[in-house]
């Protein structure tokens, strides 16, 4: 079983609708990023999260420590979006290294 | 925000050549950087880690010996992946973390999409 678990794989939505991506993680974290690779293969880091909550534009990432479970939501998705969605955790005890989900690819159709 | 440039950002060589990426922080000090590879439809795999001035510690199963790190500047680390052959063909990704940052947050460069023929 992995250490980190996303759900779901792929994802398509149509613009403008509200988007869910999950994670879950089975050892104890100190921290958990969410990223965004591009089609090109940039990453961009989009949040970094111990606890609580953290809004960007209409991007919203929670975590839950308790029930080591994190969500990254999209409100009024846009075909940009498109992108596979990372979740990455650093293990707790770690040398700050970061341990990946498989992503979430997401396509939003115009 | 902070930047992480990768040069070249793609490169097609001849299999037993040695191909050289660099990894730069453009706006902030490095302490440590990562470096990735991923192959297609895979997540990101850490291959080693290095620290401004001391060696690279590798992850299990990469040859130190043919993934050259070299972090010698707070804002440069340099991969060379050395007689290279087709099935080192994927994309190899930095990130850097520095000493002024929040501590766990890490800056991830563009990549570099490498292909051996």
């Amino acid at each position: 079983k992995n250490e980190v678990e996303q759900s779901p794989q792929n994802l398509t939505a149509q613009e403008g609708e509200f988007i869910t991506i999950n994670c879950s993680y089975s050892v104890g974290i100190s921290a958990l990023h969410w990223l965004q690779q591009h089609p090109g293969g940039g990453i961009v880091s989009l949040f970094m999260l111990s606890s609580g909550k953290k809004k960007h534009g209409r991007l919203i990432a929670t975590i839950n420590i308790q029930e080591k479970h994190s969500s990254l939501h999209i409100t009024a998705s846009h075909p940009r979006d498109s992108a596979v969605y990372i979740c990455a955790v650093i293990l707790s005890g770690s040398a700050r290294q970061l341990t990946f989900g498989s992503g979430t690819q997401l396509t939003v159709l115009p | 925000g902070a930047v992480v440039s990768q040069h070249p950002s793609w490169v097609i060589c001849k299999s037993g050549t040695s191909v050289k990426i660099e990894c730069r922080s453009l706006d902030f000090q490095a302490t440590t950087m990562f470096w990735y590879r991923q192959f297609p439809k895979q997540s990101l795999m850490l291959m080693a880690t290095s620290n401004e001035g001391s060696k690279a510690t590798y992850e299990q199963g990469v040859e130190k010996d043919k993934f050259l790190i070299n972090h010698a500047s707070l804002t440069l680390s340099t991969l060379t992946v050395t007689s290279a052959h087709p099935e080192d063909s994927s994309f190899y990704i930095c990130s850097a973390r520095g000493r002024d940052r929040v501590w766990n947050e890490q800056f991830f460069g563009p990549g570099t999409r490498l292909t051996v023929l």
